[in-house]
Order: structure tokens, then sequence, then C-alpha cells
């Protein structure tokens, strides 16, 4: 299968730490990568490569994988980093992409 | 800093086309891929399909496979994604984005959207 799925929601405590779980056979192959998207807005790169910064994305963030899961974690959550997120690898073809089912992060 | 300047909303009729068209700004058009993403509204991501310029080699969906194609003028720095045969359910917001800049796979450039509403 090259689904990848999300839970469709969390919360977080402003200032807590928040981690989104990324699952899908894909992910053995080929590296996640994350966009947050913020209503009515495009989405903005913010981990590549499995657990790379783009330039200007805070340090808060970060990722990790192992196995069939990818995670992006918020240490330190704050009121802006409120929106979905969405991870995307390769499908299992390896000619074709494939985007998560999307996560609603609400910061509390 | 490359940008990715969409066209504008479009209203089309069931069973016509649509067109967008995904200028590049400020940087190499040419050297990376332009992938085509939907969301409709109140849902999710789906990859459609990309181009790479330079070869002007394309790979789709298999979904969208005989109802879409992608092309890409150089000399303009422009990529285009043709939709025919509309639907419905083809009603979303259509992204370009560019990948392979970084060393990855990864969107790291997206164009503003571009609202596609298909009414019957």
């Amino acid at each position: 299968s090259s689904e990848l799925t999300q839970d469709p929601a969390v919360s977080v405590a402003l200032g807590q730490t928040v981690r989104i779980t990324c699952q899908g056979d894909s992910l053995r192959s080929y590296d996640a990568n994350w966009y947050q998207q913020k209503p009515g807005q495009a989405p903005i790169l913010v981990i590549y490569s499995k657990n790379i910064r783009p330039s200007g994305i805070p340090d808060r963030f970060s990722g990790s994988s192992s196995g069939n899961t990818a995670s992006l974690t918020i240490t330190g959550a704050q009121a802006e980093d409120e929106a979905d997120y969405y991870c995307n690898c390769r499908d299992s073809s390896g000619n074709h992409f494939v985007f998560g089912t999307g996560t609603k992060v609400t910061v509390l | 800093q490359v940008q990715l300047v969409q066209s504008g909303a479009e209203v089309k009729k069931s069973g016509s086309s649509v067109k967008v068209s995904c200028k590049a700004s400020g940087g190499t058009f040419s050297s990376y891929t332009i992938s085509w993403v939907r969301q409709a509204p109140g849902q999710g991501l789906e990859w459609m399909g990309r181009i790479l310029p330079i070869l002007g080699t394309v790979n789709y969906l298999q979904k969208f496979q005989g109802r879409v194609t992608i092309t890409a003028d150089k000399s303009t720095s422009t990529a285009y994604m043709e939709l025919r045969s509309l639907r419905s359910d083809d009603t979303a917001v259509y992204y370009c984005a560019r990948d392979g800049a970084l060393s990855s796979d990864a969107f790291d450039i997206w164009g503003q959207g571009t609202m596609v509403t298909v009414s019957s």
C-alpha cells in the first residue's frame, strides 16, 4: 500500500511538546518530508529528508523515522504552530508521490 | 529566491477543461521538477503529476492518466496543468510546487494556489 496515515487531530498546551506520526509502507524505502499549512495558505516545508530543517524553520521542529513510521516533533509549541501538518514521500513504485492524511494541531 | 506565481481563479462547467499556469521568477526553472498538487475543500493534499522542464519528461498519477496534461515552456519559465472532462469533484485549489532543489524529493517552493470551481 502507498497510503500514509496520520492521526486526524492532536492538541498541545502552549510551550509543551507534541509529536505527530505518519505511518506507511513507503516509509521503509523513502524519507519523509513534512509540511505545515495554515488556513487559506499554501503548504510550507518544515522538515525534509526525514530530519533536516530548511533555512528559516525554527529549531523547535524536528523529524525522525523508524521502520514504517515517521514523526514530526514540535518542542515548545507556540501559538503560531497551530496548523495542519502533512507528511509525504514517494509511493511504493518510486515514480509517484503520496501525502499523508493530515493532522490538525491545536495549541491550547 | 525563486517564486512560483499561478494564474487566477477559474469557474468552469462540468465536462469542460481548465488550464492553470505556474510562472517561476527569480531563479533557475528548467533544472528542477514541477509537480501539481490539489486540495479539495476541507480535504488533504493529492499529488497529480510532475514535469522536468529541461527534458520535458512527465509523470502522472494513474488516477488522472488520460485526463491531465502537464507541460512547460522553458522560454517563459512557465509550467501548465490542463485538466479535461471536469467533474464537480475536481473543485479544488490547485498548487504547483518545485522539488529536487534540496537534493531530495521535498517540495520546497509552492505557488499560491489556484481555485478551480466546477459547476453543473
